[in-house]
Formats: structure tokens, sequence, C-alpha cells
């Protein structure tokens, strides 16, 4: 299985900001995506996960609210979404697929988020 | 909500043999993973549910867990084994998961 994520974003703080994870049609239909975040030289961190079939949608709880997890059928995609970016947003995202147990060992290659006035 | 702690360097003689640990009162419940970051790398999983080797992942690299700590093992370490390693599982809810703090490997 092989995840896609979308290019490096460069965004000023309050401005909105959506990225993206493509995966395969059997992956969405029965595998958990999730998104971890790692600042550069920093360790990393859980960010939020999503069943696609029926869009379970779990949070970091210190992200709740800030952030927003979704996934489009049609195109087997995953999404995270800012409305309003800071610069503690900074980072590189990774998604990753997940069974119900364990991770299933594949992740993407990552989209740099930078956030600067 | 829970946290899983490890510490945050150990070193291996090259061959040697290394073991990173990874608590938590998660641990003794739910199954951990395991992943392997060089520098500037995607992570790579090593270990999942415990102590199973994805197919690409060599033999010297085992694992377990009991009661709330969890074990990677390193027999005959290698250079290229020189990494971070994360531990992963879900929270004391099972509702969300988390990652460890990450462990510097450093063979010499």
């Amino acid at each position: 299985v092989q995840l896609v994520q979308s290019g490096a974003e460069v965004k000023q703080p309050g401005e909105s900001l959506t990225i993206s994870c493509k995966t395969s049609e059997e992956s969405f239909a029965t595998e958990w995506i999730g998104w971890a975040r790692q600042v550069p030289g920093k360790a990393l961190e859980w960010v939020g996960i999503i069943y696609c079939s029926d869009s379970d949608v779990r949070y970091r709880p210190s992200l709740r609210g800030h952030i927003d997890i979704s996934a489009d059928k049609s195109t087997n995609t995953v999404y995270l979404q800012w409305g309003s970016l800071r610069a503690s947003d900074s980072a590189i995202y990774y998604c990753y697929n997940s069974g119900s147990y364990w991770p299933n060992g594949n992740w993407g290659q990552g989209t740099r988020v930078t956030v600067s006035s | 909500s829970s946290e899983l702690t490890q510490a945050p360097d150990v070193s291996v003689a090259l061959g040697q043999t290394v073991t990173i640990t990874c608590q938590g009162n998660s641990l003794t419940i739910y199954y951990v993973s395991w992943y392997q970051q060089r520098a500037g790398q995607v992570p790579v999983l090593v270990l999942y549910g415990d102590h199973r080797r994805p197919s690409q992942i060599p033999d010297r690299f085992s694992g377990s867990r009991a009661g709330d700590t969890a074990s990677l093992t390193i027999t005959g370490a290698q250079a290229e084994d020189e990494a971070d390693y994360y531990c992963h599982s879900r929270d004391s809810s099972g509702h969300l998961w988390l990652f460890g703090p990450g462990t510097k490997v450093t063979v010499l």
C-alpha cells in the first residue's frame, strides 16, 4: 500500500490549510489512516486518526477543535485541515495506515508545513 | 489519558546486544509497536503486535511485553541500526494513540 501526501506548504499565522494523503481503494475501505507530526530534531507526536469507511475520528486532546480530519471516498484521500494556523503547527506531517490492533507499516513521504509571518 | 516513557539515549558496541524499553499503564492492556527512524528519513515499522516482525526486518530485532513494560532487543547490533526508536500504542482509554518520546541508539 502506498500513501502519497501533498507537497510542502508555507503559510502565515491565521491562514487556513488543508493537506492530503491519498491511499488505495482497498486500504480506504478497511483501514484506519493516522496522522503524526514531527518538528525536525524532536520526537514524533500522534495527531489523530480516522476510520475511513465510517469517518470515526479521534484527535490528540490538545489539538481537538484546532484541526479537522476527514476522508473522501470518491478519491480515497484523507485530509488534515486547519482553520487558523499557529506558528506551533510548523512540523513535518506524516500519514500512516493502521489496523484495529496495530499499524500496518506504511507511511507517506511527509508534508512539511511552515507557519511564519 | 496516559503516556509512554523511554530512556532518551543508549549506546551499544558493534555486534553486541541492546534492549530498549517503553513503559506505560496502557501497555498492561494494549499491544505495542516499534518504529526505527534514521536521521532525515521516514519512520520504519520494525515490530508490531509486541513481537511480530514485518517481512523485510532482520531477525536480530525482537520484542516482548510484560506488565506495563515493552522491550525491543537488537541482538548483534549493526552500524545501520543507529537511529531513533519510538514505541507506539493506545492510551489507557483505548480510543487514542501515543508515541513514546524516543530512544536514540548509538552504535559504537
